[in-house]
């Protein structure tokens, strides 16, 4: 069974800078997965930030970037705003019998 | 602009079956992939399944919780993709999604606002 494992939840002040990471239990993650990234607010529908690792949508903000960090996929926020305080969630192609698989998401607070 | 609108949730008794409806517009619907997603009142989101263009022969993957239960298909001339459900579990209970995308390199682009399906007695 692959898993797919992310912060639970992780805090930043307004202005400052935090990275997500997303890890597979299948091994180091890379462009082979294409990462994707998603946002999710409360009582909303998710919304993609980023694709096949590090490449945004047109709606993407700057600030919002996506790597690979070590063996996990990362997405780093910059000059964080309030308004980013989500749910995010990674997702990773394993190919096989479960194709596409989520994080379980972190939820980001900005304080 | 792109709409993605799912209908069809509704509350139905196990071992049940369901259809959900996507209905697009806002682009060429016969030029993308489609995938569904769920999520599970206040749980993490859970991919689906997916189905290719008709090009690429409209193949489908689907997850292991619901391969040999869900089919999805896709009506290229009424730009709708569907989610049929059957055998339906409590486990299924979630608001489902469809997604403009999501297969391989083909970035999940635009994702509807949901719709809710309860499975309960």
């Amino acid at each position: 069974q692959t898993v797919v494992t992310q912060e639970p939840s992780l805090t930043v002040s307004p202005g400052g800078t935090v990275t997500l990471t997303c890890a597979s239990n299948s091994g180091a993650v890379t462009s082979a997965y294409y990462p994707n990234w998603f946002q999710q607010k409360p009582g909303q529908a998710p919304r993609t930030l980023i694709y096949s690792t590090s490449n945004k949508h047109s709606w993407t903000p700057a600030r919002f970037s996506g790597s690979l960090l070590g063996d996990k996929a990362a997405l780093t926020l910059s000059n964080v705003q309030p308004e980013d305080e989500a749910d995010y969630y990674c997702l990773l192609y394993h190919g096989g019998p479960q194709v596409w698989v989520f994080g379980g998401g972190t939820k980001l607070t900005v304080l | 602009e792109v709409y993605l609108v799912e209908s069809g949730g509704d509350l139905v008794q196990p071992g049940r079956s369901l259809r959900l409806s996507c209905t697009a517009s806002g682009f060429n619907f016969v030029d993308h992939s489609m995938s569904w997603v769920r999520q599970a009142p206040g749980k993490g989101l859970q991919w689906v399944g997916f189905i290719r263009k008709n090009a690429d022969g409209a193949a489908t993957q689907y997850a292991a919780s619901v391969k040999g239960r869900f089919i999805i298909s896709r009506d290229d001339s009424k730009n709708i993709a569907y989610l049929q459900m059957s055998s339906l579990k409590s486990d299924d209970t979630a608001v489902y999604y469809c997604v403009r995308g999501g297969v391989g390199i083909t970035p999940f682009e635009d994702w509807g606002q949901g719709t809710l399906v309860t499975v309960t007695s």
